[in-house]
């Protein structure tokens, strides 16, 4: 069965600073990789997803992600870091068909000024 | 076009009563998923209904029971209800869901208390 691993429970950056978010799956085949955002008291929004192609992939809000199938990790940068980026991120996995999609436990980021 | 939406968005029960959700997906999707959230858990899958069939099932007891009807609309109830059932219970839905590239869109949740 797949899994996903999101070893940072927690991340602190300044705003302006750039910021590293990572992930590991564990899977046979290459997945079907998710980055997904989530505010306080709100439902997840889509940052940006992986298929297959070119291994950098754009999202919204100027993040983008990385598939290293080498070190089997799709870990989520940004170059530089505003206030409301501030939120839980959850990494993403579906392998196979349909939607059954397996979360990391997720990254909390806050950011100071 | 209108997001998914949930109802209730907040729900207070005690120990051992029931409870239904509901989930309106986006106009024209018509696989709805629903999602456990918890603290110590994370999100957690429950079931996915497409076409009114349960295609996928988590593993959660049988007490998490749900349904899709004829117009993709979806409801999960939940029966006799324990205090680690207080979570946060998420619904997205997709356009077909028969393929994991199919993006799933998220609704706000439905926060349940059990007391």
């Amino acid at each position: 069965a797949q899994s996903v691993t999101q070893p940072d429970i927690h991340i602190t950056v300044s705003e302006g600073a750039s910021l590293e978010l990572r992930c590991n799956y564990s899977y046979g085949a290459t997945p079907y990789l998710f980055w997904y955002v989530q505010s306080p008291g709100q439902g997840l929004q889509l940052l940006l997803k992986y298929f297959s192609g070119d291994t950098l992939v754009q999202g919204i809000k100027g993040f983008e992600a990385e598939f290293k199938r080498s070190q089997s990790s799709f870990n989520l940068r940004k170059p530089s870091v505003h206030w409301s980026d501030a939120a839980e991120y959850f990494c993403a996995v579906v392998a196979g068909g349909y939607q059954k999609v397996t979360f990391g436990i997720g990254t909390k980021l806050q950011v100071i000024p | 076009k209108a997001g998914v939406t949930q109802t209730p968005r907040y729900l207070i029960k005690t120990r051992g009563q029931q409870v239904t959700l509901s989930c309106s997906p986006i106009s024209g999707h018509r696989s709805v998923s629903w999602y456990q959230q918890t603290p110590g858990q994370g999100l957690q899958f429950l079931f996915e209904y497409f076409s009114e069939t349960q295609r996928n099932k988590g593993n959660f007891p049988g007490r998490f029971s749900g349904r899709q009807f004829s117009n993709s609309r979806s409801e999960m109830n939940v029966s006799t209800l324990e205090l680690g059932d207080s979570a946060l219970y998420l619904c997205a839905s997709s356009f077909s869901g028969t393929s994991g590239r199919d993006t799933q869109y998220f609704g706000p949740g439905t926060r349940l208390t059990v007391l």
